[in-house]
C-alpha cells in the first residue's frame, strides 16, 4: 500500500541556517510528489510538486526538493530559513488523475525557528 | 476573494447535535474532498467527490455524510456529533482537466464537540 513517512515530528533550526526536511514514500508506480506548508491558523498551501523531468524542483518561498528514486525520498530544502518559515510541513504522494485519485499525506513535520 | 471557502470557521457544538460544514469553490474544479486533521495524525480523508453524481468514502467516513449540491458546493454533515470528532476540518478541490493531482485547500473549520 502506498504510504508517506516524515521521520521528524519536530525540527528546530536557527534563523539563517539551512534546512532539510525528510520525506520517504512507498508507492507501486512512478509517484507524484508534493510538499505543502501550513502556517498557524491557515489552510495548506502548495510549496512545490514533482511529476516528471528534472529531479530537482524549485518552489515558492525559496524552497526546493529533490526526488531520489533509488532512495524513495523527496526531501525539502532551504539554504537559509527565515522566522516566517515556522510552520508545519506536509509531504504527500499521489497518482496522476485516474479513478483512484487520492493523495496520501505524511503526518507532518513542525518547524521551529530560533532567533 | 478566496478560491475555496469554508463556513463556519469555528464551531462549538454539543454531543448528539447534527451539524453541517459547508465548502464552496470558485475555481471551477470538478473534484472536491473533505479531510480532518488531528495533531500528530496528519490529514485523513473523510469523503471525496469526482463530480456531482459521484461520491466516495474515504478512510474515516463513519459518523459523517456528505452532499454535493452543485459542482461548486460540497457539504459535510455530522449526524450525531461526538467528542472524538473534535478536529480541524479541511475542504479541498482539484481539477481533472489539468491531468495533475494537485489539491487546493480551504482555510479550515475548527470544530469542538463538548
Amino acid at each position: 500500500a502506498q504510504s508517506v513517512t516524515q521521520p521528524d515530528i519536530h525540527i528546530t533550526v536557527s534563523e539563517g541556517a539551512s534546512l532539510e526536511l525528510r520525506c520517504n514514500y512507498s508507492y507501486g508506480a512512478t509517484p507524484y510528489l508534493f510538499w505543502y506548508v501550513q502556517s498557524p491558523g491557515q489552510g495548506l498551501q502548495l510549496l512545490l510538486k514533482y511529476f516528471s523531468g528534472d529531479t530537482l524542483v524549485q518552489g515558492i518561498k525559496g524552497f526546493e526538493a529533490e526526488f531520489k528514486r533509488s532512495q524513495s525520498s523527496f526531501n525539502l530544502r532551504k539554504p537559509s530559513v527565515h522566522w516566517s518559515d515556522a510552520a508545519e510541513y506536509f509531504c504527500a504522494v499521489g497518482p496522476l488523475m485516474n479513478r483512484d485519485d487520492k493523495i496520501i499525506f505524511g503526518k507532518g513535520t513542525r518547524l521551529h525557528i530560533l532567533p | 476573494d478566496a478560491d475555496v471557502t469554508q463556513t463556519p470557521r469555528n464551531r462549538i457544538t454539543k454531543t448528539g447535535k447534527r451539524i453541517m460544514l459547508e465548502c464552496s469553490q470558485t475555481k471551477g474544479h470538478d473534484r472536491m474532498y473533505w479531510y480532518r486533521q488531528d495533531p500528530g495524525l496528519g490529514l485523513r480523508l473523510i469523503y471525496y467527490s469526482f463530480d456531482v453524481k459521484d461520491i466516495n468514502k474515504g478512510e474515516i467516513s463513519d459518523g459523517y455524510s456528505v452532499s454535493r449540491q452543485a459542482q461548486a458546493k460540497f457539504s459535510l454533515s455530522l449526524e450525531s456529533a461526538i467528542p472524538n470528532q473534535t478536529a480541524l476540518y479541511f475542504c479541498a478541490t482539484s481539477d481533472t482537466g489539468t491531468g495533475e493531482a494537485e489539491q487546493y485547500f480551504g482555510p479550515g473549520t475548527r470544530l469542538t464537540v463538548t
